[in-house]
This record gives structure tokens, sequence and C-alpha cells, in this order.
């Protein structure tokens, strides 16, 4: 079974700042099968990124995905408040797996 | 409206069962492939089984394997989960959510809780 995992663990930031969140598999995945998802409290999870790189429909340009292999990257370029959530990278091998999440904090 | 609603959560004593139901809406639900995807007080996001679109593929997690079931009828667009020989751990909320592109779960339920507790 693939381990993804997600750094950092919190990450507190003001906004208008960008936000880097990482996500690294413990072997390699396809680059296809890599997606990023956003969970607010009390809220189900929202699709922003899949094939690593390609925002789900709706999903503002401030959000982009990038990286291949074992690294994989979400970049928020200028955070809204809205953006302010729990962050998950999940990954499809034959199985899926999601990492445990980074959580997004106002600074 | 695109979407899913699940419902057959509850209170359930360990080791018993419980069928969650998940509807769907808005799109034609005989084409995609779905999740199960569940989610502990407090914790992350736990994949828990998968189904193709005609049921031809089905696979689970090593903590179900063997005490979770999953189906699908699509001529009234519904998904289900039987769940068996429940335990403490299996308290949480399961969310239902269809597999788009490149197996990414591009529209989800708002959750069913399941409390599994004497």
């Amino acid at each position: 079974e693939i381990v993804l995992t997600q750094s950092p663990g919190t990450l507190s930031l003001s906004p208008g700042e960008r936000a880097t969140l990482s996500c690294r598999a413990s072997q390699s995945v396809s680059s296809s099968y890599l997606a990023w998802y956003q969970q607010k409290p009390g809220q189900a999870p929202r699709l922003l990124i899949y094939g690593a790189s390609s925002r789900a429909t709706g999903i503002p340009e401030r959000f982009s995905g990038s990286g291949s292999g074992t690294d994989f990257t979400l970049t928020i370029s200028r955070l809204e408040p809205e953006d302010f959530a729990v962050y998950y990278c999940q990954q499809y091998g034959g199985s899926f797996t999601f990492g445990q999440g980074t959580k997004l904090e106002i600074k | 409206e695109v979407q899913l609603v699940e419902s057959g959560g509850g209170l359930v004593q360990p080791g018993g069962s419980l069928r969650l139901s998940c509807a769907a809406s808005g799109f034609t639900f005989s084409t995609y492939s779905m999740n199960w995807v569940r989610q502990a007080p407090g914790k992350g996001l736990e994949w828990v089984s998968y189904i193709t679109s005609s049921s031809t593929t089905i696979f689970y997690a090593d903590s179900v394997e063997g005490r979770f079931f999953i189906s699908r009828d699509n001529a009234k667009n519904s998904l289900y989960l039987q769940m068996n020989s429940l335990r403490d751990e299996d308290t949480a909320v399961y969310y239902c959510a269809r597999v788009g592109f490149w197996f990414a779960e591009d529209l989800w339920g708002q959750g069913t809780l399941v409390t599994v507790s004497s």
C-alpha cells in the first residue's frame, strides 16, 4: 500500500500570503492519479486538483498543483479568508489512500 | 441538481450490522464508479470501498475486508454499503463519492454518521 505523508501538519499564514503544501509518497505515484481536496469544518471534502495539476470545475486559479513521482505540491498563490481549511492529498494505485491532512490556519 | 444523499446511519452495538444507502440524482449514475470514504471523529479521511459502474470490479480497504460489502442498483440510482461485525473503530461519518476523471472523487454526499457503541 502506498503511504502518503503530508507536511506540514499545520501551516499558519495570513490572508494574502502564499501557501505551499507538500505530499510525499512512499513509492512512485502516477501523476494522473494524484488529487487534492479541501475540507472545511462540518462539510464534505471538495475536489480541488486532479491528475496532479488540473483544476476541478469552479476552482479558482490561485490553486495550483505540481509534482511527479513521489513529491507533489499544492500551492495557493494568494490566500483568501475562505481558504483556511484542511487539505488532503489522495492517490489511486490499485487502491486509494489519503494523506493525513494539512491544517491551514489563520496566523 | 447534481447530488448524492446518504442515509442509514445511526447507533449500533459492537458486532451488529447496518446498511448505508446513497441516492444519486442529476447525473447518469450508471456510468460512474463510486467510492465509500469514512472519517472518524476529529480524524482524517479513510477510503473504504470502490465499485465500478457495472459492479464488475470491487475492492475494499484491509480494515473492512470480509465485513463490509458494497453494491449498487443502477435502476434505482443507488449505492449501498452493508456493514457487518461492526467494531468501535468503525465509528465515523461515511461519505459516498463519485469517481470521476483520473480516479478523483468529484462529487461527495453530505455524509451519514455511524456510531458503534454499547
